[in-house]
């Protein structure tokens, strides 16, 4: 079964940090791009960060960029993202989804983990 | 990256059809093909509907259609049914290599 299954979430003070991860299976994970989809409580999806197959590209939204860094261990079929200098409004639930090539779209998707950032 | 316009909220009568847009600009939207539907049930992650712009994943009922037209894009439900009653969101590749999503539409089915 294809399956995204995301880590890591809680609660952090501003300022603080969280490393998320994300376990795939079911498909060959190193042939895929992967992205991060945030969603803070009551509201819409909102793209966070994208990473190419072998990690020699990444972008990310202007929202967190400087502070968010999307990684992968190909060997560890894991996708992470290193939160830095969190926000209130980095509080949401945090999805990874994959990206193939052929579709341009969002296929498959994690269950999500909550981040919240409050004192 | 301005989220994409979609109506907050439509409805309908089961076995009705009904239209939600989403209205993007010439580098999103109107620029590419990569414009794509998921829809999502309360508490659930979403799931894909149609990518491509009118092309629906193996396993997605013939009743979800997709369209678009210059910077907007059209996801139509025809022949509602009590389960379609969720939020949708579109979302598009855009010309600075990020992916944009609407604000989301939440379907009522009466």
């Amino acid at each position: 079964e294809v399956q995204l299954v995301e880590s890591g979430g809680g609660l952090v003070q501003p300022g603080g940090s969280l490393r998320l991860s994300c376990a795939a299976s079911g498909f060959t994970f190193s042939n895929y791009w992967m992205h991060w989809v945030r969603q803070a409580p009551g509201k819409g999806l909102v793209w966070v960060s994208r990473i190419n197959s072998d990690e020699s590209s990444t972008t990310y939204a202007d929202s967190v960029k400087g502070r968010f860094t999307i990684s992968r261990d190909n060997a560890k079929n894991t996708l992470y993202l290193q939160m830095n200098s969190l926000r209130a409004e980095d509080t949401a639930v945090y999805y990874c989804a994959r990206v193939p090539s052929y579709l341009g779209a969002f296929d498959i998707w994690g269950q999500g983990t909550m981040v919240t950032v409050s004192s | 990256q301005s989220a994409l316009t979609q109506p907050a909220s439509v409805s309908g009568s089961p076995g009705q059809s009904i239209t939600i847009s989403c209205t993007g600009t010439s580098s999103d939207v109107g620029g590419y093909k990569y414009v794509s539907w998921n829809q999502q049930h309360p508490g659930k992650a979403p799931k894909l509907m149609i990518y491509d712009v009118s092309k629906r994943p193996s396993g997605v009922s013939n009743r979800f259609s997709g369209s678009k037209s210059g910077k907007t894009a059209s996801l139509t439900i025809s022949g509602l049914q009590a389960e379609d009653e969720a939020d949708y969101y579109c979302s598009s590749y855009t010309s600075s290599s990020t992916w944009v999503f609407g604000g989301g539409t939440k379907l009522t089915v009466l």
